[in-house]
């Protein structure tokens, strides 16, 4: 199975921040991999997929990056509605894995 | 605009089965697209069980291979989870959802809002 880690594990950061979260996976899957965000008591949400491609209707502050092995998901200027969870998953091979979650919270 | 809807028991006993459909609208499951089931332990993350694609293709997690049967009804437009004997560590939110790749993998773009399943005799 693909490791997939991401860092950190939770983060504060204040509105108008600009946020890097990373995310490792233990073997090269090239541009396979999505970002989620997750509110409390609500399904995930697709942000980015295949390393940086921005899904329809995300905000434009959100973009990713990397390929192989490491890969970041930043958010330019934080907004109120940004605080949450955020999961990567690689979708290079079966069996498809996530990260553990990064805990974006207010300072 | 596609929506999922899971529905089945909130509450199965140890050994049993668990049985959950998801009902999809706004798309018809047999024109393509792969469908999965992905679950979330109480304050934990998500794990994968596994996809199906619309030809019938299946793709299951290894550690839960031995248990689990997805399968379409595109009659009914339906996606089904089985998942056999069950214990605690199978409680559970679980969600269906589409991942939006036609051949490949890409992100799981639509989500049914999740149904919690508890383990419990």
């Amino acid at each position: 199975d693909i490791q997939m880690t991401q860092s950190p594990s939770s983060l504060s950061a204040s509105v108008g921040d600009r946020v890097i979260i990373t995310c490792r996976a233990s073997q090269s899957i090239s541009s396979y991999l999505n970002w989620y965000q997750e509110k409390s008591g609500k399904a995930p949400k697709l942000l980015i997929y295949t390393a940086s491609s921005l899904q329809s209707g995300v905000p434009s502050r959100f973009s990713g990056s990397g390929s192989g092995t490491d890969f970041t998901l930043t958010i330019s200027s934080l907004q109120p509605e940004d605080f949450a969870t955020y999961y990567c998953q690689q979708s290079y091979s079966i069996p498809i894995t996530f990260g553990q979650g990064t805990r974006l919270e207010i300072k | 605009q596609v929506q999922l809807q899971e529905s089945g028991p909130g509450l199965v006993k140890p050994s049993e089965t668990l049985s959950l459909t998801c009902t999809v609208s706004g798309y018809s499951i047999s024109t393509g697209y792969y469908w999965g089931w992905i679950r979330q332990p109480p304050g934990k993350g998500l794990e994968w069980i596994g996809s199906i694609f619309h030809r019938g293709s299946t793709y299951y997690n290894p550690s839960l291979k031995s248990r689990v049967t997805i399968s379409v009804d595109t009659s009914k437009n339906q996606l089904s989870l089985k998942l056999s004997s069950v214990t605690a560590a199978d409680t559970a939110v679980y969600y269906c959802a589409r991942d939006q790749g036609v051949t490949t993998f890409e992100g799981f773009d639509s989500w049914g809002q999740g149904t919690m399943v508890t383990v419990s005799s």
